[in-house]
């Protein structure tokens, strides 16, 4: 059963304009959500966090919202750069008891320039 | 570079075969996760280490096994290796046991049953 969920694999965005990338999860008791970028052969690197009792957090081009009602978080890049494509992938965090984080399948976003 | 290492980058072996993949974390860090991650799969967590004790279990199968040496460098092992163990290993390492610390993952291990 997978608790997080990336329904889109793959994304097009022209760049210079907004990229969209959503995430949803299931479990109510996540409490920390983060963003990776992975590029082809290296491994993921971090790129943005939120705690559960936050509903936006920013990082110069990188916005990542929030909605716990709906268990839904989404990554907003604006404005998009062709170094920007990549996989990216969200997880969660579940704190019961030991910290495991829960992953997503990515998705493949491509900047069109 | 995030300054966490892996070794081998590559290993291609048979079925049935032993394997070990090995896992230098970033200088400092006391915590080492390992990742699985399948042909269009995202990343399946295995198991974390702190410190040399296990904290975390994750899916990880019989067949497999880790450990985090004093040196704070971790290993894990594949045994039985089935073709459907084919995949993406990445190691993972943070300060601390993971409230709020970010991970570090190095390149990855890519490993291919025949």
């Amino acid at each position: 059963d997978q608790q997080v969920k990336q329904n889109s694999p793959s994304l097009s965005v022209q760049e210079g304009r907004i990229s969209i990338l959503n995430c949803d999860y299931t479990n109510s008791m996540f409490d920390y959500f983060l963003w990776y970028k992975k590029y082809p052969a290296e491994g993921p690197t971090f790129l943005i966090s939120i705690s559960s009792i936050k509903d936006k957090n920013e990082d110069g081009r990188f916005t990542v919202f929030l909605n716990k009602s709906a268990k839904h978080l989404s990554l907003h890049i604006v404005p998009s750069q062709p170094g920007d494509s990549a996989v990216y992938f969200c997880a969660a965090r579940s704190p019961s008891g030991t910290y495991k984080y829960i992953f997503g399948t990515g998705t493949r976003l491509k900047v069109l320039a | 570079d995030s300054g966490v290492t892996q070794t081998p980058k590559h290993l291609i072996t048979a079925t049935g075969q032993r394997v070990t993949l090995r896992c230098s974390p970033r200088s400092g860090d006391l915590s080492v996760y390992w990742y699985q991650q399948s042909l269009d799969q995202g990343l399946q967590f295995l198991i974390q280490y702190y410190n040399g004790e296990e904290r975390a279990k994750g899916n990880i199968l019989e067949r497999f096994s880790a450990q985090q040496f004093p040196d704070l460098h971790s290993e894990l092992n594949l045994s039985s290796l089935e073709l459907g163990d084919s995949a993406l290993y990445f190691c993972a390492s943070s300060v601390g046991q993971g409230s709020y610390n970010e991970q570090f993952f190095g390149p990855g291990t890519r490993l291919t049953v025949l």
